[in-house]
């Protein structure tokens, strides 16, 4: 069971915004950066967001991350069929470990 | 641009132990603002991270507490890798291994394309 809680699956229609939840606690989410990966069967995790809210070059403005407490989540608006992946929050934990969360299945319907 | 590139076996038997190495291009093992993860993926674990390395004055490590029993994680300066050693391996550990970067920004942003390591007899 993962650390930070994730739920198993989303869904929306092409040209909707979809909101992915992540859910820590305070040695984890509450005092360190989130980060947010995108992952397509077969490759490896890509980096989409981090320290919560920062865009690595290259990934689209449709994509946005947000934090509050001990929650954090990801944003993707103008939904695209190409969406279609598994999202994964991290952050680094006081205790000195990185934690993931379960991931989130995005079905573009 | 950094790279990261897993190698080893892709089958080991239960009860041995688990090498792998991570070649890296475009940063140096020895960097004081980088540290050098091992992190594994399987359907029942999800992402799994396992332990690191990293200098700064001196070598250091930290491992998860589920492997620290059996794990260790090396660098190789001379050759710009760094490794892991998991023992006693049994099916449970069967995955995808990535060994990965975090960097100055605080975040793992670099992985290799992974390994996928079965145990089985």
């Amino acid at each position: 069971q993962s650390v930070l809680t994730q739920p198993p699956s989303a869904s929306g229609t092409p040209g909707q915004r979809v909101t992915f939840s992540c859910s820590g606690s305070t040695s984890n989410i509450g005092s360190n950066s989130v980060h947010w990966y995108q992952q397509f069967p077969g490759t490896a995790p890509k980096l989409l967001i981090y320290r919560d809210n920062q865009r690595p070059s290259g990934v689209p403005d449709r994509f946005s991350g947000s934090k509050s407490g001990t929650s954090a989540s990801l944003a993707i608006s103008g939904l695209q069929s190409e969406d279609e992946a598994d999202y994964y929050c991290a952050a680094w934990d006081d205790s000195l470990t990185w934690l993931f969360g379960g991931g989130t299945k995005l079905t573009v319907l | 641009q950094v790279q990261l590139q897993e190698s080893g076996p892709g089958l080991v038997k239960p009860s041995q132990t688990l090498s792998l190495t991570c070649a890296i291009s475009g940063d140096s093992v020895s960097s004081k603002s980088a540290a050098w993860n091992w992190i594994r993926q399987s359907p029942s674990r999800g992402l799994e991270w396992l332990g690191r390395t990293y200098y700064r004055s001196k070598w250091s490590n930290n491992y998860a507490v589920s492997v620290k029993s059996r794990i260790t994680i090396k660098p190789d300066t001379s050759k710009n890798q760094f490794s892991l050693q998991l023992n006693s391996m049994t099916p449970e550990d069967t995955a995808v291994y990535y060994c990965t970067r975090s960097g100055d920004l605080g975040v793992l942003d670099y992985w290799g394309q992974g390994a996928l390591v079965t145990v089985s007899s």
